[in-house]
């Protein structure tokens, strides 16, 4: 079966800070792969979609950059973290190409930027 | 563009209450897939379902069953006889193929509270 994991759990930075959040899909080949942000009063933002190696999309302009190393890996960063960053951060896998897959979610990451 | 709308922000029921949590969405496509999930406390987005624009048959399983009615632009979730451990938010979300959009398009989400 497919599981997604995501690291760290939670995570506290300063403002200016760099971020690197990880993604790893496990059980699936050639997955699509989404960054969504949450922010407090819950509506869920997407910021990037991935795919294939190497190929990155992103949906709004901001501090935030993603990567895609390896099939099953997608990484959320940044070089100077704002305050306006702050918020749960959920990876999200899909079995098929198509955007109308369903999407599964991984446990999130929980970031405070101070 | 497509746009998903849920009205109630929070629910609080009693325990073993049926309750249903409305969902409207808006998009120019005539093939749409639709989605709920839930978000317990721990923060994981769980899927419950995803039903596609050509199907309109109302879907049981369990305690919940969801009524999709086109003419309506409406995809609703009812939990029977609601327990404790149906306290979440719950999402409704839309994917369409020429949305212009490459993910899905959540509503804000209705945040149940079943009481004991």
């Amino acid at each position: 079966s497919q599981t997604i994991h995501q690291w760290p759990a939670t995570l506290v930075q300063p403002v200016g800070s760099p971020l690197s959040l990880e993604c790893t899909v496990e059980g699936t080949s050639n997955p699509n792969l989404y960054w969504y942000r949450q922010a407090a009063g819950r509506g869920l933002q997407l910021l990037f979609y991935s795919v294939g190696i190497g190929q990155i999309s992103s949906e709004v302009p901001q501090n935030l950059s993603a990567s895609r190393p390896q099939d099953r890996q997608f990484i959320l960063s940044s070089k100077k973290l704002l305050l306006s960053d702050s918020g749960f951060y959920l990876c999200a896998w899909s079995v098929g190409q198509r955007i109308t897959d369903t999407q599964y979610f991984g446990p999130g990451t929980r970031l405070t930027v101070l | 563009a497509q746009k998903v709308t849920q009205a109630q922000t929070e629910i609080s029921v009693v325990e073993k209450e049926d309750v249903t949590l409305d969902c409207v969405y808006e998009t120019r496509d005539t093939t749409y897939y639709l989605f709920w999930y839930k978000q317990p406390p721990s923060g994981e987005l769980v899927f419950l379902i995803r039903r596609n624009s050509f199907d309109e048959q109302n879907e049981i399983s369990g305690r919940y069953s969801w009524n999709f009615q086109k003419s309506t632009s409406s995809f609703n979730f009812t939990i029977t006889a609601s327990q404790v451990v149906d306290s979440a938010v719950y999402f409704c979300a839309l994917s369409a193929v020429g949305g212009g959009a490459d993910g899905l398009t959540f509503g804000k989400g209705t945040h149940l509270i079943i009481q004991p």
